[in-house]
């Protein structure tokens, strides 16, 4: 079964910090990859995304870098501020192509120190 | 991006009663999705909403447990049949409003208990 594994499953960071969390894929579909931010009592909410034929996109404090040899993919939240704290999700398309299906990572819990 | 409403927030059910979540989209949508995430763990699919066909379910998971109805392109309901305390869960209905390279957006989800 296709699978994405995440790391760390944890994360603090101080405040000002660089927050990175890594995922890693095995073979997909061409689509994008996106993360995703929850926080407590909410539904994930789409952070950023990234389309395989490109190896970086950056969205304010948000790096994806992408590496699509070693079918790793990674988040770099910059200056981490306590507003971060949140739960953060990546996900890669599924194999089964044009299904719009998402394979999820396990998830990582960051907490920012002020 | 879309407006994702989803009913009721929040339930507090018996064992072996039945609970119907709606997803209501502010716009047209190519593609729903319905999840679940037990506490502290990621999501995983349930199945693909299907407009005006039976929905396409994930392994693990089947049509007499959680029936789906897709009945425009801005609906869709989940229910959650003959509940144990297994199923409680958060249920998330997910959306895409265009084809490949369109990033799904979520809802707030129903959190979900059974007694």
């Amino acid at each position: 079964q296709q699978q994405v594994k995440q790391s760390p499953q944890s994360l603090i960071v101080q405040k000002g910090g660089i927050s990175i969390i890594n995922c890693a894929y095995e073979n997909t579909a061409f689509d994008y990859f996106p993360w995703y931010q929850q926080f407590p009592g909410k539904g994930p909410a789409l952070l950023i995304a990234i389309r395989p034929d490109v190896s970086e996109k950056k969205e304010g404090r948000f790096t994806i870098s992408f590496n699509k040899s070693a079918k790793q993919f990674s988040l770099h939240i910059m200056d981490s501020q306590p507003g971060d704290s949140a739960t953060y999700f990546c996900a890669a398309p599924s194999l089964k192509g044009n299904t719009g299906k998402l394979i999820f990572g396990q998830g990582t819990t960051l907490q920012v120190k002020p | 991006s879309a407006v994702i409403s989803q009913k009721p927030s929040r339930d507090i059910c018996q064992r072996g009663t039945s609970l119907t979540i709606q997803c209501q989209v502010d716009s047209q949508v190519t593609m729903m999705f319905w999840y679940r995430q037990q506490p502290g763990q990621s999501l995983t699919l349930i199945a693909t909403a299907n407009q005006g066909s039976e929905a396409t379910y994930e392994s693990g998971f089947v049509i007499d447990k959680f029936p789906i109805s897709r009945p425009n392109l801005t609906f869709s309901t989940l229910t959650v049949s003959n509940m144990s305390p297994e199923d409680s869960s958060i249920y998330l209905c997910s959306v895409r409003t265009g084809g490949a390279g369109q990033p799904q957006h979520f809802g707030d989800g129903t959190r979900l208990s059974i007694l």
